[in-house]
């Protein structure tokens, strides 16, 4: 079956520490996406990348990090220096960056940190 | 400034009809999108406009019009499934998506 997987499901860290969520998906798409999802808010963008070895900054990319080294996989780290990191983050592809072509989501992760 | 605008939360009736409106005020359109979130899942897609008009899928109809900025997605025969959170989302000129703060909809018996 086709899909995104993100993992874990929930995850726990203590201030101060990185920590880095997978994302991997086998729908051959170009473009994949990291967005957080906070209570009341619309989802935000951190950062996206329409092709291998090549990612864009989103709107509130501070004190996150990424990687597009495999068309498959677009890994996001959580850095010490990202002021408010507890939220749920869900990752996203899309055939292409194209505005026409719909993105689908993983099941999201959920950051909490301690 | 840009903006998604959709009511926080609606109330309806298990076999009754539904309307969730989203405003938007962009720079530039180039499309908005309607997806389903149940609580603590991934969104998925149900809709996609990009010209003014009515799109009808099965139970769910979505409705544009670019010159008033306004989109509503329509819920008929619901079904106590279809409680969930309706994310609307817009494509500005630069290709951005921005997303609203979603409606949650509670279905009743």
């Amino acid at each position: 079956d086709g899909g995104i997987t993100q993992s874990p499901k929930y995850l726990f860290r203590k201030e101060g520490q990185n920590v880095t969520l997978s994302c991997e998906q086998n729908l051959n798409h170009d473009a994949m996406y990291w967005y957080r999802q906070d209570p009341g808010q619309g989802l935000r963008l951190i950062y996206y990348s329409q092709i291998v070895n090549d990612f864009q900054k989103g709107d509130i990319a501070e004190g996150y990090s990424v990687s597009r080294e495999k068309k498959e996989s677009f890994p996001l780290t959580v850095t010490s220096a990202q002021k408010n990191p507890t939220a749920f983050y869900l990752c996203a592809s899309s055939i292409t960056g194209q505005p026409y072509n719909e993105q689908f989501f993983g099941p999201g992760t959920r950051l909490t940190v301690l | 400034g840009q903006n998604i605008d959709q009511p926080t939360e609606m109330t309806a009736t298990e076999g009754a009809i539904v309307q969730i409106n989203c405003t938007y005020q962009t720079s530039g359109f180039n499309g908005l999108f309607w997806y389903q979130q149940h609580a603590g899942e991934a969104p998925t897609f149900l809709s996609y406009n990009v010209l003014d008009g009515l799109e009808e899928k099965g139970r769910f109809s979505s409705f544009l019009s670019r010159s008033k900025g306004y989109s509503y997605l329509l819920l008929k025969e619901l079904q106590m499934k279809d409680s969930a959170s309706y994310l609307c989302a817009g494509y500005d000129s630069n290709y951005q998506l921005i997303w609203g703060a979603g409606t949650k909809l509670i279905i009743k018996p």
